[in-house]
């Protein structure tokens, strides 16, 4: 079994301010893990994803994450805001086997105070 | 590359009839595809697995009758809501992967609009 929790359906950043939006999950086998992002009446765009390699994975539009085993966290975080980052953010699991069944978090809805 | 299409992007239909969504992976064939609904607000929520040439895979509570689901070639799956209803309103995604390898990527659509009066 896999899920991910998002902490947070809203969050408000000023813009250039540090934005940062977890994701916590769970997984019985060695998990990827993913960060979309969808902007209003689109599909998602992959910003990034965790593949059991480098724990510290850069992604598009400046964003990064962390995969922390021993917290089973994958937060997302980006240095300075911008107001074309507003949209909503979905953390994802996909177990590392052979089925490909990718888990969706809620989803955090990101604002970027001018 | 990598690039999924979807059409229509939006459909507006009559309670009973009857819509036929189109997914197909422009530049890539597509082994596996997946169909998602998201509800307004809401988290994508997986509907079913499709394998080219095989039956879907749907997920506990879809109903396989209701959502047809056809999978005829490497480059295109269809997703047929019948009988629509206005609880069937929502926003259908698809996505497309290449291999089911370990780290193979899903490429989604940009998604379906569909609006039941």
């Amino acid at each position: 079994a896999q899920s991910v929790t998002q902490l947070g359906s809203h969050v408000s950043v000023s813009e250039g301010a540090l934005v940062l939006l977890r994701c916590n999950y769970s997984s019985s086998v060695p998990p990827y893990l993913f960060w979309y992002v969808q902007y209003p009446n689109q599909g998602l765009q992959l910003l990034l994803k965790y593949t059991s390699a480098a724990t510290l994975v850069k992604g598009i539009n400046g964003f990064e994450a962390e995969f922390k085993k021993s917290e089973t966290s994958f937060h997302l975080t980006k240095p300075s805001a911008h107001m074309s980052d507003a949209a909503e953010y979905f953390c994802a699991v996909r177990s590392s086997g052979g089925y490909q069944k990718v888990t969706f978090g809620t989803g955090t809805k990101l604002q970027v105070i001018p | 590359g990598a690039v999924v299409s979807q059409h229509p992007s939006r459909v507006i239909c009559k309670s009973g009839t009857s819509v036929k969504i189109e997914c197909r992976s422009l530049d890539f064939q597509a082994t596996t595809m997946f169909w998602y609904r998201q509800f307004p607000k809401q988290s994508l929520m997986l509907m079913a697995t499709s394998n080219e040439g095989s039956k879907a895979t749907y997920e506990q509570g879809v109903e396989k009758d209701k959502f047809l689901i056809n999978h005829a070639s490497l480059t295109l799956s269809t997703l047929t809501v019948t009988s629509a209803h206005p609880e069937d309103s929502s926003f259908y995604i698809c996505s497309a992967s290449y291999t089911l390898g370990p780290h193979n990527e899903q490429f989604f659509g940009p998604g379906t609009r569909l609006t039941v009066l």
